[in-house]
């Protein structure tokens, strides 16, 4: 059974990198039969996909003004986890940060649904 | 980008009763329609995918309705774990968006 857990620096200074790293057990992300994503969730507000990658290492990026050319996402097969770096951060970045795998529940070949979910971190952006 | 919106945004429901909750996309999206529950300090769960499949593990109660723009998740004789939020995510493209969540609450 796959499971996803996000870790990373709970508090990050505004204009500063906000990095995350999401562990992969039970399962190697270099399959490529699946993909991984980032969304966040605002306290108390809804959910954002940030973007994902294959295990190509070719990357999807949500292209909406709140993210736009300040997401990047990596991989590190050796350690069998994938990274978010958010640059220039604000307070509007506070948000809880959850990792996800794509790619077992399909329709007509398209697997962008996501399952399994980690628990979540929250990151908070604060001087 | 393709829009999401659900309604209502909250619905209160007795338990044993039927909570039918709505979804529309702002254009076509076939049946790339995914539903997940969200509680209280937890991850979302993939609840229904392709508007109609339930995911593995999901109860018969969970089913899901619709193609196109309109899309319906209904939970049959609700239970006291089912009281959460409940999101639509489309899939018809790369990028992903999701509604704002219908709230199902005890009345």
């Amino acid at each position: 059974q796959v499971q996803l857990q996000e870790s990373g620096p709970g508090l990050v200074k505004p204009s500063q990198t906000l990095s995350l790293a999401c562990s992969v057990s039970g399962g190697s992300i270099s399959s490529g039969s699946y993909y991984w994503s980032w969304i966040r969730q605002p306290a108390g507000k809804g959910l954002e996909w940030i973007g994902r990658i294959y295990a190509s290492g070719y990357t999807n990026y949500n292209s909406n003004p709140s993210l736009k050319s300040r997401v990047s996402i990596s991989m590190d097969t050796s350690k069998n986890q994938f990274s978010l770096n958010l640059s220039s951060v604000t307070a509007a970045d506070t948000a809880v940060y959850f990792c996800a795998r794509e790619g077992e529940y399909c329709t007509n070949g398209i697997c962008y649904t996501l399952d399994p979910w980690g628990r979540g971190t929250l990151v908070t952006v604060s001087s | 980008e393709i829009v999401m919106t659900q309604s209502p945004v909250a619905l209160s429901v007795s338990p044993g009763e039927r909570a039918t909750l709505s979804c529309r996309a702002s254009q076509s999206i076939s049946n790339k329609l995914a539903w997940y529950q969200q509680k209280p300090g937890q991850a979302p769960r993939l609840l229904i995918y392709g508007a109609s499949t339930r995911a593995t593990g999901i109860p018969a109660r969970f089913s899901g309705s619709g193609s196109g723009t309109e899309f319906t998740l209904s939970i049959s004789s609700l239970q006291s774990e089912d009281f959460a939020v409940y999101y639509c995510q489309h899939y018809d493209s790369w990028i992903l968006t999701f509604g704002p969540g219908t709230k199902v609450d005890m009345k």
